[in-house]
């Protein structure tokens, strides 16, 4: 099946710092999305982005599909975007998402 | 607010004890998951739903039998499980067509302890 490494696992950053974070997958995709789990394990979509680029906010994500990766880019960073960031992705033809290791983000004030 | 709720949010059981988790969305999708996190591993689907009918098992054990009796409800029926089994179970839902999912929307999770 299709493999998803997400780096770095743990980030710690200094509130107000920016951070890139990055998901790579092994086959083509028709479907990617990142999420934000927060410490009392709610899971938040933040964007569905399958190719190109969106922002919302203070975050922003590229995906290049034919290089099969994706950055998610977190800027001025808040104590609250603390937790957990995953990256999902989905074969096409197969409707299951394949979640990552994910990156543990520590924002300290 | 997600449009997802779970039910209940924590549960302790024992191996011997029969119990159900419930998920509700209240967003008109037509797809309904179940998922399992466990500590230090990637979240799992477990089943898939379009529709009512199931889709997708991923070699879950049959101690787990999940129900969909409509598109806005799901359950995940739980007999004799195992302390391994203890993990968070999360419901999502999402609008698919043809083999491709939207965008899923998660609820807050069912965290479960097997005595």
């Amino acid at each position: 099946g299709i493999q998803v490494e997400q780096s770095p696992p743990d980030l710690i950053l200094q509130e107000g710092a920016n951070s890139t974070l990055r998901c790579n997958f092994s086959d083509s995709v028709n479907n990617l999305q990142w999420f934000h789990q927060n410490p009392w394990g709610q899971l938040i979509n933040l964007f569905y982005i399958p190719s190109g680029t969106k922002q919302n906010g203070r975050l922003s994500a590229t995906t290049v599909a034919t290089e099969r990766y994706s950055l998610l880019y977190i800027s001025s960073s808040q104590t609250t975007d603390s937790g957990v960031y995953f990256c999902a992705v989905e074969n096409t033809g197969f409707q299951k998402l394949v979640f990552g290791t994910g990156t543990r983000l520590l924002v300290s004030p | 607010e997600t449009g997802v709720t779970q039910t209940p949010r924590h549960l302790v059981m024992g191996m011997t004890n029969k119990k159900s988790l419930k998920c509700e969305q209240h967003l008109g999708h037509n797809a309904m998951y179940w998922y399992k996190q466990s500590a230090k591993k990637p979240l799992e689907l477990m089943f898939v739903y379009n529709f009512k009918e199931q889709t997708e098992n991923n070699s879950v054990p049959s101690r787990f039998s999940p129900e969909c009796p409509n598109s806005s409800h799901l359950f995940l029926h739980l007999h004799t499980l195992q302390p391994e089994d203890s993990a968070l179970y999360l419901c999502a839902s999402s609008q698919a067509t043809s083999g491709r999912t939207d965008t899923q929307y998660f609820g807050p999770g069912t965290r479960l302890t097997v005595l």
